[in-house]
C-alpha cells in the first residue's frame, strides 16, 4: 500500500515568510510524528499526535513551530516568520497505536530559507 | 531513555556480513534496542528491534549480550544497497515514550 507522503519534496522562501508542510500518514496509523534534519546533524523530535490525544509538543524549538492533525488523519506542521536556522529536512512518520510498533518515514521535505 | 554509543563509519565488503557494533551500557530492564537506517536522502527505515531475545527477519539479525548492555546488528550478506547511515536506538517502550531519540549512528559504507 501507499507509504507515508509529504508536500512540497523541497521549499525555498524568503526569511520573514510562513511555510506549510504537509503530511498523509499510511492509513489506519493512529500516531504522528514530525522529526527535522539539519545538514549534517542528526534527526530531532519534534511533535507527536496520537488520536485523539493532546499533542506532545516538546520538541518543538519556538513558538513560531505549530503543527495539527485534522481529522485524524493529514498532518500540517507551520512556521511562521522563518529564519535561516529553520532550513533542514522535515520528516513525518506515522505507526500504529504503541510503542511497540515501528515507524514509517516519509521522504521529507526539504526547506531552505533565504 | 538511555544512551547509545556507535563508531562513527565501518566499511564491508559486497557480499560479506556486515557487523554493527552498539553499546548502550545504562540500558534498563524496560528499554527495547531499536535499529534503524537512513540512506542517503530518504527518510529512516525501521530494521529490527528486540528486548533480550536474539530477533531475526528478512532484512537482518539483532544479536543482544545476555547483559544487554552491548548489541549487533548483522546484515547477512551486504549489498552496495545497504550503504546507509545505521542508527542504534534505546528507548522505553511505554506511553509517554513515543519519540525516537536518535544519535549520530554508523555510517556504513559497502565496498564493491
Amino acid at each position: 500500500g501507499a507509504g507515508v507522503s509529504q508536500s512540497p519534496s523541497n521549499k525555498v522562501t524568503e526569511k520573514g515568510k510562513d511555510v506549510e508542510l504537509r503530511c498523509d500518514p499510511i492509513s489506519g496509523h493512529t500516531a504522528l510524528y514530525w522529526y527535522r534534519q539539519s545538514l549534517g546533524q542528526g534527526l530531532e523530535f519534534l511533535i507527536y499526535f496520537q488520536g485523539n490525544s493532546a499533542p506532545d509538543k516538546s520538541g518543538l524549538p519556538s513558538d513560531r513551530f505549530s503543527a495539527e492533525r485534522t481529522g485524524g488523519s493529514v498532518s500540517t506542521l507551520t512556521i511562521q516568520r522563518t529564519q535561516q536556522e529553520d532550513s533542514a529536512v522535515y520528516l513525518c512518520a506515522s505507526s500504529l497505536a504503541g510503542t511497540s510498533y515501528e515507524q514509517y518515514f516519509g521522504p521529507g521535505t526539504r526547506l531552505t530559507v533565504t | 531513555d538511555a544512551k547509545t554509543t556507535q563508531p562513527p563509519s565501518m566499511d564491508c565488503a559486497e557480499g560479506r556480513a556486515a557487523n554493527l557494533p552498539c553499546n548502550h551500557s545504562t540500558i534498563s530492564g524496560n528499554e527495547y534496542v531499536y535499529w534503524y537506517r537512513q540512506i542517503h536522502s530518504q527518510g529512516p527505515q525501521y530494521i529490527i528491534h528486540g528486548l533480550k531475545n536474539n530477533e531475526t527477519n528478512e532484512m537482518a539479525s539483532l544479536i543482544i549480550t545476555e547483559d544487554r548492555k552491548s548489541s549487533t546488528l548483522i546484515l547477512p550478506h551486504a549489498t552496495l544497497r545497504d550503504t546507509a547511515v545505521y542508527y542504534c536506538i534505546v528507548r522505553v517502550a511505554n506511553f509517554g515514550n513515543e519519540k525516537l531519540t536518535f544519535g549520530t549512528g554508523t555510517r556504513l559504507t559497502i565496498i564493491p
